[in-house]
């Protein structure tokens, strides 16, 4: 069974930083993009990133709310997919879900972050 | 960037009722529009993607259909368990946008 859980999420201040990990199991998580999404307090989801395969590069991509700011990688010995987040803003606020494919086919059940003085 | 938008924005249906959900995306993007729909205080789930196919475990109820611009997510018969809200996705090009949104309730 594919499972994919969050963890590292939080109260944290505007301007500070925070990690959060993604632990996948039930699939061979190095041959799989991993995604980050993203959804504010009774709002929709935004798309945050991803990271492709190291066998297809293991590039990045970011939506520009985020670019420059959050950086997305991956230790595929370990099963875990970071998202690194510097320069926190309050807009930030979401519970932040991690997911497998471009098509999002599995979603973790999400970790809360709170920026917030 | 792509954007998408949905309609309607919510809507009030009947158990048993055919329910269909349009997604409009900006630019061509193809066959690569997924639907997922999110239950409340729960995570999202894929039901369709690359427009018609059905992911596995989904009901047959749910079905996708379009290509290129316009797409639509249909439920024949709806069930208590599919009020909650549908969101679409192109993973055409980056950034993958969503919709906002249709809120499925009982009428």
């Amino acid at each position: 069974e594919v499972q994919l859980v969050e963890s590292g999420g939080g109260l944290v201040q505007p301007g500070r930083s925070l990690r959060l990990s993604c632990t996948g199991s039930g699939f061979t998580f190095g041959d799989y993009v991993m995604n980050w999404v993203r959804q504010a307090p009774g709002k929709g989801l935004e798309w945050v990133g991803f990271i492709r395969s190291k066998a297809n590069g293991g590039t990045t991509e970011y939506a520009a709310s985020v670019k420059g700011r959050f950086t997305i990688s991956r230790d595929d010995s370990k099963s875990i997919a970071y998202l690194q987040m510097n320069s926190l803003k309050t807009e930030d606020t979401a519970i932040y879900y991690c997911t497998r494919n471009y098509a999002n086919q599995y979603w973790g059940q999400g970790t809360l972050v709170t920026v917030s003085s | 960037d792509i954007q998408m938008t949905q309609s309607p924005s919510s809507l009030s249906a009947s158990v048993g009722d055919r329910v269909s959900i349009t997604c409009r995306a900006s630019q061509n993007i193809s066959s690569y529009l997924n639907w997922y729909q999110q239950r409340p205080m729960k995570p999202p789930e894929l039901l369709i993607f690359v427009a018609s196919s059905l992911q596995s475990g989904v009901p047959s109820r749910f079905s996708g259909s379009g290509s290129g611009t316009d797409f639509t997510l249909t439920i024949s018969g709806l069930q208590p368990a599919d009020f909650a809200t549908y969101y679409c996705q192109q993973s055409y090009s980056t950034p993958f946008t969503f919709g906002p949104g249709t809120k499925v309730d009982i009428k």
